[in-house]
């Protein structure tokens, strides 16, 4: 299974400012996938992150709030943009197997945990 | 449009009671479906897949396609079993995975 890593692990921000997480996979993954999860709830997808083409998002969410980046097989940036309190949030980057996987389960990084000032 | 429906929140049992975790789910396609769990400050990870058809710590989850379910099960809880609990469908479509919203399930000794 891959192993996903984050950066940073955790953020204190003031409004109106952008953060940028960063996203690395120890194999290459066919897609990658942006959530963000409310303490103790769900999660919920932004966005699918796609080599080599635009992020395709989930309805709630835009390209100039949440800005991907997907260079390569290995990693993926998600950009907060001028941050609200209400992006106050884990967020968190998975991908799925390596091409030719048998399943279709998602391996999932730590987090990145953000508050909003 | 898929949905993945876990009905209660919460889930409080002694320690060797069984377990149950309810999920049911709702999808046109032929459904592939995933147990995940996020015990405490840890990552969220893949605990079973009905596909697989395995038993992980004790774990079990049997696809009913008539009940349109696919409840988490284990005969004996451990305290080590508290944790967080995701029900997920897998969509092939866009390769999306659909999550429920999760019940917390404490084992207290």
């Amino acid at each position: 299974s891959a192993v996903i890593s984050q950066k940073p692990s955790r953020d204190i921000c003031q409004r109106g400012t952008s953060l940028t997480i960063q996203c690395q996979v120890d194999s290459q993954v066919t897609m990658m996938f942006w959530y963000r999860q409310q303490p103790g709830q769900s999660l919920t997808l932004i966005a699918t992150a796609n080599q080599g083409s635009e992020a395709t998002y989930e309805s709630g969410f835009v390209i100039d709030k949440f800005p991907i980046s997907r260079p390569n097989l290995t990693f993926s940036t998600l950009t907060v943009s001028n941050m609200s309190p209400e992006d106050s949030s884990i967020y968190l980057c998975s991908g799925d197997g390596e091409a030719g996987a048998t399943y279709n389960e998602q391996f999932f990084g730590p987090g990145t945990r953000l508050t909003v000032l | 449009a898929q949905r993945v429906t876990q009905p209660e929140k919460l889930l409080s049992v002694f320690k060797g009671a069984p377990v149950e975790l309810k999920c049911n789910y709702s999808y046109s396609g032929s459904p592939e479906l995933f147990w995940y769990v996020q015990y405490s400050r840890q990552r969220l990870q893949l605990l079973l897949r009905h596909i697989s058809r395995e038993s992980i710590k004790g774990f079990t989850a049997d696809l009913n396609k008539g009940e349109t379910s696919f409840h988490l099960k284990k005969p004996f809880a451990q305290e080590e079993d508290s944790a967080m609990y995701y029900c997920a469908l897998f969509t092939g479509a866009n390769s999306k995975l659909t999550f429920g919203k999760g019940i917390t399930l404490s084992v207290r000794p």
